[in-house]
């Protein structure tokens, strides 16, 4: 079964620098890969996701993501984070069962 | 931008009794799951919906749980008898198709006292 890791439970970034947070799954053939954000009190929003094709993926918010087939990788990239980006966020396979599979969430902290 | 709309957004209920969770999809989606989260943990798959009938449950979708689409538009989530570990997040999500990306509802919270 499809599995996903999110190494880091908790980041602090300063307002204007750059954000990556790191998503390893385990899956034995090609992999659905979602990102989802979720802020206090709010539900899951998807930010991008990938099927195949360009391993480098544009999303919402200014967040892109890069699947790395070799390194069963699919971290996630901001440059430029805003104290709005403070919010927990999962990393999320599906395999052939059509079922999600979320990691355990990185919580991101934004300092002024 | 098109939701998925889940009632209520928190309820909390006595051990034992029953509780309906209710989800309005998004109208053109034919797939339709629910995911909980415990305090804490990761957000775990429990069902999937398609085509009127389950598609795929987990070992946690036992038979205290149920899912019905009674019309055209609304998905709910009954738990027959409820225990304290129930307590949770209870996500709705729907999808276009199976391999497409979710689109969740904001979650109801459950609270069995």
């Amino acid at each position: 079964a499809q599995s996903v890791t999110q190494p880091d439970i908790h980041i602090t970034v300063s307002e204007g620098a750059s954000l990556e947070l790191r998503c390893n799954y385990s899956y034995g053939a090609t992999p659905y890969l979602f990102w989802y954000v979720q802020s206090p009190g709010q539900g899951l929003q998807l930010l991008l996701k990938y099927f195949s094709g360009d391993t480098l993926v544009q999303g919402i918010k200014g967040f892109e993501a890069e699947f790395k087939r070799s390194q069963s990788s699919f971290n996630l990239r901001k440059p430029s984070v805003h104290w709005s980006d403070a919010a927990e966020y999962f990393c999320a396979v599906v395999g052939n069962d059509y079922k999600l599979s979320f990691g355990a969430g990185t919580t991101v902290t934004v300092r002024a | 931008e098109p939701e998925v709309t889940q009632t209520p957004s928190h309820q909390v209920t006595q051990m034992g009794q029953e509780v309906i969770l209710r989800c309005v999809p998004i109208s053109n989606h034919l797939y339709f799951y629910w995911y909980r989260q415990i305090l804490g943990q990761k957000v775990e798959f429990l069902v999937s919906f398609y085509n009127n009938e389950i598609s795929e449950k987990s070992e946690i979708f036992d038979d205290q749980f149920s899912v019905e689409r009674p019309d055209g538009s609304n998905f709910t989530l009954k738990i027959r008898s409820t225990k304290l570990e129930d307590s949770a997040m209870y996500f709705c999500a729907s999808s276009v198709g199976q391999d497409d990306g979710y689109t969740f509802g904001s979650g109801t919270r459950l609270t069995v006292v």
